[in-house]
């Protein structure tokens, strides 16, 4: 089973921060890494896939990279709407994994 | 635009069976690229892939559940569904059905309690 550890499990931020999001794969996944933003009580919403590929009507402040075991989510330049669950997710091998996810405060 | 909806009981007593429906809309189920998935989510909890399925039958199961997991396709009705055996109350969570081409399309879940 490949495991993905995320960090960090949780972060304080302010408006108009940069944040970092790194999700790190337990053996190599090449490119088979996506991104995921969940707010209570709603379903999780494709932000990032492939790593890298933004997905339709995300905002333009939301980037990934990464490939291999290392990948990064950034959300540059924060807003209040953000505040909010990040989870990754493998579609390399099965079973299926995800992140254990970092939750996003605005302060 | 493809969308998907959870449908069935939002109890079941411990150590009966969990049985859910998910209606594909927006797009065939037979497509040969997609795999159609179950994952749940505990209360205040991380995602946990449940399995997954192939409109050709082919199914995989997470290793944790798999001797209480079938899940199956009916591609008249462009639905797939899930049983899950022997529930207990850690087995309570929102169930999400969902296809996947890499990264996921979601439905909205529905939450099962499993209680007496």
């Amino acid at each position: 089973e490949i495991v993905l550890t995320q960090s960090p499990d949780f972060q304080s931020v302010t408006p108009k921060e940069k944040v970092t999001i790194t999700c790190r794969a337990s053996q190599s996944i090449g490119s088979s890494l996506h991104w995921y933003q969940q707010k209570p009580d709603q379903s999780p919403r494709l932000l990032i896939k492939y790593a890298s590929q933004s997905f339709s009507g995300v905002p333009s402040r939301f980037s990934g990279s990464g490939s291999g075991t290392d990948f990064t989510l950034t959300i540059n330049s924060l807003e209040a709407e953000d505040a909010a669950t990040y989870y990754c997710h493998q579609s390399s091998s099965f079973p299926i994994t995800f992140g254990q996810g970092t939750r996003l405060e605005i302060k | 635009q493809l969308q998907l909806q959870e449908s069935g009981p939002g109890l079941v007593k411990p150590s009966e069976t969990l049985s859910l429906t998910c209606t594909v809309s927006g797009g065939s189920i037979s497509v040969n690229s997609y795999q159609w998935d179950w994952i749940r989510q505990p209360p205040g909890k991380g995602l946990e892939w449940i399995g997954s399925i192939h409109y050709s039958g082919n199914t995989n199961y997470n290793p944790s559940l798999k001797s209480r997991v079938t899940i199956s396709v009916d591609m008249p009705k462009n639905q797939f569904s899930l049983r899950l055996n022997s529930v207990t109350a850690a087995d309570t969570a929102v169930f999400y059905c969902a296809g996947r081409t890499g990264s996921y399309v979601w439905g909205q879940g529905i939450l099962v309690t499993v209680s007496s």
